[in-house]
């Protein structure tokens, strides 16, 4: 079975700074996915980026990029010029792309206060 | 809106009440899932279904919850005698078929149960 790992339970940045959440994962498999969501306060969960572990390239969505590791298995996410409506609880989130059950994994998130 | 609703949002009751609650997906998805998320926890998954089909249940999916989806629209999520413990988010998400989506999971906004 597969774990995933969030190490910050809360940050907080001021406006505008970039802030790195971290997130470890463990898995036995060699095709999966990745995913950072959102959940604001009081609303419904968001996918923010996602990543397909074949790829080697980094995804990257506007100011929300990821570094991903696969041997070390980690999968961080920066959010650059951060704005105060990224305040939220973000989750980490695997996903097994072969066969058998998929939903997700999460891990059991970071709350990022954005400072104003 | 055509996102995933949830019914009702809030539900407060006394132990050992039944409780049930609706998901209505995205029309064209046809899975659907559940998850349980406590407070400072990420989502954990209970169940999901491929149309009117339930293909997985969670260990955590006592035999006090059942779960449905009769005509592969929406579904229902029942609690009978409620306990204490019982006390989450329920979420509902829908998703396409797995190789249209990657995973991507999208999320209603949750029915919140507190059994007093």
């Amino acid at each position: 079975a597969q774990t995933v790992t969030q190490s910050q339970p809360e940050m907080s940045v001021q406006e505008a700074e970039t802030v790195t959440l971290s997130c470890t994962y463990d898995t036995s498999e060699n095709n999966y996915y990745l995913f950072w969501y959102k959940q604001p306060p009081s609303r419904q969960m968001i996918l923010v980026i996602r990543q397909e572990a074949y790829k080697q390239q980094n995804a990257t969505e506007n100011r929300f990029s990821v570094n991903f590791q696969k041997a070390a298995k980690s999968f961080s996410l920066k959010i650059s010029d951060s704005q105060l409506g990224d305040t939220a609880m973000y989750f980490c989130a695997f996903v097994y792309s072969g066969g058998g059950a998929d939903g997700l994994t999460f891990g059991k998130g970071t709350h990022l206060i954005i400072q104003p | 809106d055509t996102g995933v609703s949830q019914d009702p949002r809030h539900k407060i009751t006394k132990r050992g009440q039944n409780v049930t609650f609706r998901c209505d997906p995205i029309s064209e998805h046809n899975r659907l899932y559940w998850y349980r998320q406590t407070l400072g926890q990420g989502p954990e998954f209970l169940t999901y279904f491929q149309n009117e089909a339930q293909l997985e249940k969670s260990r955590l999916l006592s035999d006090r919850f059942s779960a449905e989806r009769p005509k592969g629209s929406f579904s229902t999520l029942e609690i009978q005698r409620t306990e204490q413990g019982d006390s989450a988010m329920y979420l509902c998400a829908s998703s396409p078929s797995r190789q249209a989506a990657g995973g991507e999971l999208f999320f209603g906004e949750g029915s919140r149960l507190t059994v007093l």
